[in-house]
C-alpha cells in the first residue's frame, strides 16, 4: 500500500514567521493530498487539499505545493499565529480508495 | 463541512468483553466510511474501509474477526471490538466520505471514541 512520510516531527517557530511541513508518498497513483489540523483532544479538521492536476493551491495564509515527479508535497503557513499551534497531518489518497496519513508534525508557534 | 458523530465518546470495559462504537453521518449520505485508530501523539492508522451494504475492506494486519464492522445504512457504520484486551485501548476515529460521481473526495471526521480496556 501507500507509504507517506512526513517531516519534521516537531517544529517551533516565532510568531509571524513561516512554517513548512513536507511529505513524500510512494504510490504514483495517489491523486488527492489533503492536510489536516488536529488540536489536542479534538478531531482532525481539513485545512487545505490539492489534487494531482494542479501544482499549487493557496488559501489565505496557507498554501500547499505538489511535485508529482518527485512525489512530494508541502504545507506552507505564513505569518504564523499562536492559534496555529497544533498537530498537522498530511495524507495521500487515490480518490475512490483509502486515505493514508503521515506521521504528523507538532507545530508550536511561540508568541 | 459535514457533521459526523460518534458514540460513545469514552468507554471503559473489562478484558474479554465486546464494545460497539457507532459512527453517524448526520447531514449527508455516506456510502463510504473509514475507521482509524490513533495512539497518543501518533498518526491515524487506517483500519478498514466500510462500504454501505457490503463487507468492509480491512488493512493488512487488522484482524477482521476482532474488529467487526457493519455499515447497515448510508448514515451509520459500527465498529465492534470483540473480546477486548488492554492492548486494544486506543482512540478510535471514524470518518464519512463525500463522493462526487462515485469517486471519494473529502472525508469528515467524527470526534473519536476513547476505549480503555481494564
Amino acid at each position: 500500500g501507500e507509504n507517506v512520510e512526513q517531516h519534521p516531527s516537531t517544529l517551533s517557530v516565532q510568531e509571524g514567521d513561516s512554517a513548512v511541513i513536507k511529505c513524500t508518498y510512494s504510490d504514483s497513483a495517489s491523486n488527492y493530498f489533503p492536510w489536516y489540523k488536529q488540536e489536542l483532544g479534538k478531531r482532525p479538521q481539513l485545512i487545505i487539499d490539492i489534487r494531482s492536476n494542479v501544482g499549487e493551491k493557496k488559501d489565505q495564509r496557507i498554501a500547499v505545493t505538489l511535485n508529482k515527479t518527485a512525489k512530494h508535497f508541502s504545507l506552507h503557513i505564513t505569518e504564523t499565529q499562536p492559534e496555529d499551534s497544533a498537530v498537522y497531518f498530511c495524507a495521500a489518497s487515490i480518490t475512490g480508495n483509502q486515505f493514508y496519513f503521515g506521521t504528523g508534525t507538532s507545530l508550536t508557534v511561540i508568541p | 463541512g459535514a457533521v459526523v458523530s460518534q458514540h460513545p465518546s469514552w468507554v471503559i470495559c473489562k478484558s474479554g468483553t465486546s464494545v460497539k462504537i457507532e459512527c453517524r453521518s448526520l447531514d449527508f449520505q455516506a456510502t463510504t466510511m473509514f475507521w482509524y485508530r490513533q495512539f497518543p501523539k501518533q498518526s491515524l492508522m487506517l483500519m478498514a474501509t466500510s462500504n454501505e451494504g457490503s463487507k468492509a475492506t480491512y488493512e493488512q494486519g487488522v484482524e477482521k474477526d476482532k474488529f467487526l464492522i457493519n455499515h447497515a445504512s448510508l448514515t451509520l457504520s459500527t465498529l465492534t471490538v470483540t473480546s477486548a484486551h488492554p492492548e486494544d485501548s486506543s482512540f478510535y476515529i471514524c470518518s464519512a466520505a463525500s463522493t462526487r460521481g462515485g469517486v471519494i473526495y473529502e472525508q469528515y471526521f467524527g470526534p473519536g471514541t476513547r476505549l480503555t480496556v481494564t
